[in-house]
C-alpha cells in the first residue's frame, strides 16, 4: 500500500498570507496525484488532478507541482474561505489512498 | 449538471448489514469508474471500493473485503454498497464519488454522504 504522508499537520497563517502544503507518497505514484479541499460539514473538493492540473471552477492562487515521491500544494493569497482541511490522494496503485490532511487555519 | 445523491445509512447493530445507494444524473453513468469513500467522525478520508466503467473491474479496501460488496445498474443510474457483518469501526460518513473517466480514478464530482453508524 502507497502510504501519503501530509505535512504539516496544521498550518496557522494569515489572510494574504501564502501556503505552502506537502505531500509524500512511501514510493512513486509519478504523476497520479490529486488534491482536495473539505470545509466542515461538507463533501471534498477536487482542486488539482494529477499532480498540477486545476480542477474546473477552481481559482488559480491554487497550483499544484511534483512527481514521483515528493508534491506540493500552494495556495497564494489566502482568502477566508481558503482556511479548511486539505488531502492528497493517489490513484497510481491500489489500492487508492488518502493522505492524513493538512488543516490551514487561521492565525 | 452531475448530482450524487446517497441514500440508505442509518443506525444498526454489529453484524447487521445494510445497502447504501447512490442515485446519479447529468452524466453518462456507464462510461464513468464509481467509488464509495468513508469518513469515520472527526478523522480523514477512506477509500473503500471502486467500481470501473464500461464494464470494468471492482475493487476493495483490505478491511472491507468479503464484507462489502459494490454493484451498479446502468439502466437506473445507480451505484450501490451492501454491506454484510458490520462493525463499529465501519461507524462513518459514506460519500460515493464519480471518477474523472473510465480509469481516472481522480474524484471531481462527489454526494453530499450518508451516515452509517454501528453500536449496539
Amino acid at each position: 500500500e502507497i502510504v501519503l504522508t501530509q505535512s504539516p499537520a496544521t498550518l496557522s497563517l494569515f489572510p494574504g498570507d501564502t501556503a505552502t502544503l506537502s505531500c509524500s507518497a512511501s514510493q512513486t505514484v509519478n504523476i497520479y496525484l490529486a488534491w482536495y479541499q473539505q470545509r466542515p460539514g461538507q463533501a471534498p473538493r477536487l482542486l488539482i488532478y494529477d499532480a498540477s492540473n486545476r480542477a474546473t471552477g477552481i481559482p488559480a492562487r491554487f497550483s499544484g507541482s511534483g512527481s514521483g515521491t515528493d508534491f506540493t500544494l500552494t495556495i497564494s493569497s489566502l482568502e477566508p474561505e481558503d482556511f479548511a482541511l486539505y488531502y492528497c490522494q493517489q490513484r497510481y496503485d491500489w489500492p487508492l489512498t488518502f493522505g492524513g490532511g493538512t488543516k490551514v487555519e487561521i492565525k | 449538471e452531475v448530482q450524487l445523491v446517497e441514500s440508505g445509512g442509518g443506525l444498526v447493530q454489529p453484524g447487521e448489514s445494510l445497502r447504501l445507494s447512490c442515485a446519479t444524473s447529468g452524466f453518462i453513468f456507464d462510461n464513468y469508474a464509481m467509488t464509495w469513500v468513508r469518513q469515520a467522525p472527526g478523522k480523514g478520508l477512506k477509500w473503500v471500493s471502486t467500481f470501473s466503467g464500461n464494464g470494468g473491474d471492482t475493487h476493495y479496501a483490505e478491511s472491507v473485503k468479503g464484507r462489502f460488496t459494490i454493484s451498479r445498474d446502468n439502466s437506473k443510474n445507480t451505484l450501490y454498497l451492501q454491506m454484510d457483518s458490520l462493525r463499529a469501526e465501519d461507524t462513518a460518513i459514506y460519500y460515493c464519488a464519480k471518477g474523472m473517466t473510465t480509469l481516472n480514478h481522480h474524484f471531481p464530482s462527489w454526494g453530499q454522504g450518508t451516515l452509517v453508524t454501528v453500536s449496539s
